[in-house]
């Protein structure tokens, strides 16, 4: 079974600091994973995947996130935050032996907010 | 191009009502599939069609039917609807038939509020 967790559920960092958004799963075989984001009141965008290959993944707007087997984990990451930055960010996992067939499994969430 | 589209965006309902919510999507994917978004808990998939004329439950089905039109219309039923389905439900596309690896394509959401 595949699961995800978003470690923090809420993170603020001021302008201009880094910014970490921690995501560990579970999954039985190879997955894929994927970070997205929400703005206020809108649908979700995809900001970057991981499918086998690299495993350092940059994403769109500055964003990355580095796919570290041995920690089970997908840390999302940007050197410099901006004000647009704020919005809710997940963390979702999808596995090639889900017998459930063809499911994301998504986290909790978690709400960056960014302080001028 | 207008990507996913979902009507309505916002609807209230008594217990017990029925609506269709509806999702268009104009990339010419072949997936498509309905989410419910609640506080805390991420989207959890209530059915998907990973090509027309096929569908299959999700993580949370029970309340809800789905109708895969054609390939670019998915519409989700609640035929009586409960206080516990008070929620956003997002509509998604992708390209391909299964949901490893690919990108998958939101709708702005519909919020519904059950009374």
């Amino acid at each position: 079974a595949q699961s995800v967790t978003q470690l923090d559920s809420h993170v603020s960092v001021s302008e201009g600091t880094p910014v970490l958004l921690r995501c560990n799963y579970s999954s039985s075989y190879s997955p894929s994973l994927f970070w997205y984001v929400q703005h206020p009141n809108k649908g979700l965008q995809l900001l970057l995947k991981y499918t086998s290959a690299a495993t350092l993944v940059k994403g769109i707007n500055g964003f990355e996130a580095e796919f570290k087997k041995s920690e089970t984990s997908f840390h999302l990451t940007k050197p410099s935050a901006h004000m647009s930055d704020a919005a809710e960010y997940f963390c979702v996992v999808s596995d090639r032996a889900n017998n459930a067939g063809n499911m994301l499994t998504f986290g909790g969430g978690t709400r960056l907010m960014v302080k001028p | 191009n207008a990507g996913v589209t979902q009507t309505p965006k916002f609807q209230v309902l008594k217990t017990g009502q029925s609506m269709t919510l509806q999702c268009a999507q104009d990339m010419n994917h072949n997936s498509m599939y309905w989410y419910r978004q609640d506080p805390g808990m991420g989207l959890r998939l209530i059915y998907y069609s990973a090509s027309e004329g096929t569908t299959d439950k999700g993580e949370v089905p029970n309340g809800y039917n789905v109708s895969r039109l054609n390939k670019r219309e998915f519409s989700l039923r609640l035929e009586s609807a409960a206080p516990s389905q008070t929620s956003v439900y997002f509509c998604a596309s992708s390209q391909g038939t299964n949901a490893y690896q690919e990108t998958q394509y939101f709708g702005p959401g519909t919020r519904l509020l059950v009374l």
